[in-house]
């Protein structure tokens, strides 16, 4: 069955340390999206990709950076890991931009605290 | 700007019904999405609206009226499985914007 995962699913680091978070799916969808979810702000969107080669920045998209070298795979890198980004992070995938198509699937979130 | 609003907590008790509103302003609109999030999980896809009115799926149902930019979910013959946060999300230009969540109680 086709699905989405992230690892690692919990991570402890320190302040000032890069950090990646993987995210890979097998649904063959075009569009991969990041999320940060925290108490009071719901789900707010970091980075998109609509296909390989393409990144686009969310509302939230200072010290974090994607890459999309292929279908498969978007993964999230802190490039130096703060407290404020102590977080549950969700990966997630559409197959397309619209309709019911833009339905996203999402994976089973990272909980990542920066001490 | 964006902004979407629904209440932070409902509490409800099984067997009961329930109606979870969520008001949006939003420079594009391209459809209303609602999520059900258990602790601890991921969300999962509910219901889909893009056209005014309501659509029904099993004991719940989502309403839209892009005119007031309004909709709600409801779910009927309440369960103690349906406590969980409820996510409002529209889309605009091939994304979603998310409101906070609405955390249900469902209560014997």
């Amino acid at each position: 069955d086709a699905e989405i995962t992230q690892s690692p699913r919990h991570k402890i680091t320190e302040t000032g340390r890069q950090v990646t978070l993987a995210c890979h799916q097998t649904w063959n969808h075009n569009n991969m999206f990041w999320y940060r979810q925290d108490l009071g702000h719901g789900l707010r969107l970091i980075h998109y990709s609509y296909g390989v080669q393409d990144t686009n920045k969310g509302e939230v998209s200072d010290g974090y950076s994607v890459s999309r070298s292929n279908t498969e795979d978007l993964p999230l890198t802190l490039e130096s890991a703060a407290s404020s980004q102590t977080s549950v992070y969700f990966c997630a995938s559409s197959e397309g931009t619209s309709g019911r198509m833009d339905e996203q699937f999402f994976g089973p979130g990272t909980r990542l605290t920066v001490l | 700007g964006q902004n979407i609003d629904q209440p932070t907590e409902m509490t409800a008790t099984e067997g009961a019904i329930v109606q979870i509103n969520c008001t949006y302003q939003t420079s594009g609109f391209n459809g209303l999405f609602w999520y059900q999030q258990h602790a601890g999980e991921a969300p999962t896809f509910l219901s889909y609206n893009v056209l005014d009115g309501l659509e029904e799926k099993g004991r719940f149902s989502s309403f839209l009226s892009r005119s007031k930019g309004y909709s709600y979910l409801l779910l009927k013959e309440l369960q103690m499985k349906d406590s969980a946060s409820y996510l409002c999300a529209v889309k605009d230009t091939g994304k979603l914007i998310f409101g906070q969540g609405t955390t249900l109680q469902v209560k014997p």
